[in-house]
């Protein structure tokens, strides 16, 4: 199976401030690398699939990037409803795996 | 818009068959693959199976052996069976619609059905 470690684990940030969350898969994935949304309680929500293609009414301030190993989810002016926890996802090889997730939290 | 709704019994007892069902409206159930993925409380996202139609599904060999996924499209809905569950099973379980060519970009998911297995 294909591992996904996403760093960190954690962090704390600001609104308006910008973060980039690392994924990294333990071979390559090519581009077929997803990023998903998830709120407490809530299903997750698909913000970025193909690594950097951005998901019909996600807003812009989402953007993912890299191919193969080292994939990024960046977020720019981080808005209240932004704070939740967010996974990344590799479908290269079965079987289908995501990252432990990185849960952004309001400093 | 597609809608997906999970249905299931909330408490199986260890040993039993987990059933579940995902009600799909909005949409053609034929057109896409339609996926479960599953989350222990606390912890992340576990990819357990996939299907189109009724004829092409893939599925986490970790689980191989215990899942089997059907759809139904007279009903619109697609079910997955878990056998021999323990403790280890429990979980808030989604269905989820795929939107890609290749199976696992999870573009519309249920509310999810939290399942405790105890006896």
């Amino acid at each position: 199976d294909i591992q996904m470690t996403q760093s960190p684990s954690s962090l704390s940030a600001s609104v308006g401030d910008s973060v980039t969350i690392t994924c990294r898969a333990s071979q390559t994935v090519s581009i077929y690398l997803s990023w998903y949304q998830q709120i407490p309680g809530k299903a997750p929500k698909l913000l970025i699939y193909a690594a950097s293609g951005l998901q019909s009414g996600v807003p812009s301030r989402f953007s993912g990037s890299g191919s193969g190993t080292e994939f990024t989810l960046t977020i720019t002016s981080l808005q209240p409803d932004d704070f939740a926890t967010y996974y990344c996802q590799q479908n290269y090889s079965p079987p289908i795996t995501f990252g432990q997730g990185t849960r952004l939290e309001i400093k | 818009q597609v809608q997906l709704q999970e249905s299931g019994p909330g408490l199986v007892k260890p040993s039993e068959t987990l059933s579940l069902t995902c009600s799909v409206s909005g949409d053609s159930i034929t057109d896409f693959y339609w996926s479960w993925i599953r989350q222990p409380p606390g912890k992340g996202l576990e990819w357990i199976a996939s299907i189109y139609h009724s004829e092409n599904s893939h599925s986490n060999p970790s689980l191989r052996s215990r899942v089997s996924l059907s759809v139904d499209t007279s009903k619109s809905q697609i079910s997955l069976q878990l056998t021999s569950v323990t403790a280890a099973d429990t979980a808030v379980y989604y269905c989820a619609r795929d939107a890609g060519t290749n199976i696992g970009i999870f573009d519309t998911w249920g509310q999810g059905t939290m399942i405790s297995v105890s006896s």
